[in-house]
C-alpha cells in the first residue's frame, strides 16, 4: 500500500521468543495502529500512537508492547510468543479520519 | 465496551441484484461510519464514510445512515462478482482527550454469483 510498509510479510517463530513487527509510513500522520485479524473476532485494536512517544493500549494489548521514537515507525513487539498470538497483524495509519492499512504481517508461533 | 455488529453471512446475490449490507453500534456517541472492503488474503480498503443521517452514494455504492436507531447499511447496486469479499463495517469513537480509534466489526462476507 502507498506510504505503509510493514515488515516482515510472513514470520515462523517459536513459543518462547520475542518477536518485533515494523511499520514504516512516509505519509507524516499522527495517528498508527496496530491490530490483529482472527477468524470469528474481526479486527481488534492492540495498541496505537497519536505521537512520537505517545502511545495508549488498545482492547487485547496483554503479551505485547510498542514503541514509537520517529513520526514514521512504529513497532510492536512480542515479549514472549505465544500460539495465541499465531494471527494477521494490520498497521494503519490515519490523521483523524479513516484509516489507510498496511499489507499484513502473517505471524506464525509453533 | 463499545461494539459494532454485523451479520458474518455469508450472504450470496446473483449477478446484477442488489446486496444489503447492515451494522448496528452500541455508542450513541459516535460520529462517523466506515465501510471497508478486504479480499481475501488482502488489507481492508476503504470504500465509503458516512456521517450525516441519510443517504450517501458513490458510484453502485449507497452509504445509509439512521443515528436515531443506531443503523448504518451499505447497498451495492448491480453486484459483480469482483464485488465478492468481506465488508467491515467501522464506527470511530472517541478514545480520551482528542483522540479517536476505529472499531470494527466482525465483517460480512458476500458472494456473487456468475
Amino acid at each position: 500500500d502507498a506510504g505503509i510498509t510493514q515488515s516482515p510479510r510472513h514470520k515462523v517463530t517459536e513459543t518462547g521468543t520475542p518477536v518485533t513487527l515494523r511499520c514504516h509510513q512516509t505519509e507524516n500522520h499522527r495517528y498508527m495502529y496496530w491490530y490483529r485479524q482472527d477468524p470469528g473476532h474481526g479486527l481488534r485494536l492492540i495498541h496505537y500512537s497519536y505521537g512520537v512517544k505517545d502511545t495508549d493500549k488498545g482492547e487485547v494489548s496483554d503479551g505485547y508492547s510498542v514503541s514509537r521514537s520517529k513520526t514514521e515507525d512504529f513497532l510492536l513487539t512480542l515479549e514472549s510468543a505465544t500460539s495465541s498470538q499465531t494471527s494477521v497483524y494490520f498497521c494503519a495509519i490515519s490523521e483523524g479520519f479513516g484509516y489507510t492499512f498496511g499489507s499484513g504481517t502473517r505471524l506464525t508461533v509453533v | 465496551q463499545k461494539e459494532v455488529e454485523q451479520n458474518s453471512g455469508p450472504l450470496s446475490v446473483p449477478e446484477g441484484a442488489i446486496a444489503s449490507l447492515n451494522c448496528t453500534y452500541s455508542d450513541r456517541g459516535s460520529q462517523s461510519f466506515f465501510w471497508y472492503r478486504q479480499y481475501s488474503g488482502k488489507s481492508p480498503e476503504l470504500i465509503m464514510f458516512i456521517y450525516s443521517n441519510g443517504d450517501k452514494e458513490d458510484g453502485r455504492f449507497t452509504a445509509q445512515l439512521n443515528k436515531a436507531s443506531q443503523y448504518v447499511s451499505l447497498l451495492i447496486r448491480d453486484s459483480q462478482p469482483s464485488d465478492s469479499a468481506t465488508y467491515l463495517c467501522a464506527v470511530l469513537n472517541r478514545s480520551g482527550g482528542s483522540n479517536y480509534k476505529l472499531t470494527f466489526g466482525k465483517g460480512t462476507l458476500l458472494t456473487v454469483n456468475p
